[in-house]
């Protein structure tokens, strides 16, 4: 079974500060990669996604990741965060091919930027 | 275009009872997916439904169940409620489903007493 790690549960950054935060995947065979996050009382809204192509994907609001497959990690970056930056980030996984493309998330990153 | 609709927003049930859940997907998706969100689980897999079958299950007790319409709208049932089912129950919508974009409503906050 697939399973999505996400390394750390609570990040706090004050403004301007650079950001990753970690994803890794446990699975062995093709996957399709996503980023999402979930502001304060609001709907999970995606961030990015890695489909094929390019590893390097560049998401809304200056927000990328990188996909690194020989590691099976796609780690979240933003240069310079800011305080409306203040969320639940959560990485997810599905499988690129198949019937069961359901979504795997990881347990989430509440970031928290201070002003 | 409007969103993941779901209703209602909030609902507070006893145990014992069972609640439906609805999720009108965005107009022209057909597939559905059901998430239950939890502090200590986390986002889990429910069940996913394509032009009204259910194409996959995740690791929940059968007194979880939902269904489609043909119009793509979804519900999903819960039986005998249980404390543990307090949860938020999101529900997302894809054009086809899988590989392309997940698109998720504000979820339905469930509370059990």
């Amino acid at each position: 079974a697939q399973s999505v790690s996400q390394h750390n549960h609570h990040v706090i950054l004050s403004e301007a500060a650079s950001l990753e935060l970690g994803c890794n995947y446990s699975y062995g065979g093709t996957v399709n990669l996503f980023w999402y996050v979930q502001y304060p009382g609001q709907h999970l809204q995606l961030l990015l996604k890695y489909f094929s192509g390019d590893p390097l994907v560049k998401g809304i609001k200056g927000f990328e990741a990188e996909f690194i497959k020989s590691k099976f990690s796609f780690n979240l970056r933003k240069p310079s965060v800011q305080w409306s930056d203040t969320a639940e980030y959560f990485c997810a996984v599905n499988m690129a091919s198949g019937s069961a493309r359901q979504l795997t998330f990881g347990s989430g990153t509440q970031l928290t930027v201070l002003p | 275009k409007a969103g993941v609709t779901q209703t209602p927003r909030y609902l507070i049930k006893t145990r014992g009872q069972q609640v439906t859940l609805s999720c009108s997907p965005i107009s022209g998706h057909r597939s559905v997916s059901w998430y239950q969100q939890t502090p200590g689980q986390g986002l889990q897999f429910l069940f996913e439904y394509f032009s009204e079958t259910q194409r996959n299950k995740g690791n929940f007790p059968g007194r979880f169940s939902g269904r489609q319409f043909s119009n793509s709208r979804s519900e999903m049932n819960v039986s005998t409620l249980e404390l543990g089912d307090s949860a938020l129950y999101l529900c997302a919508s894809t054009f086809q489903g899988g590989g392309t974009e997940a698109f998720f409503g504000q979820g339905t906050r469930l509370t059990v007493v």
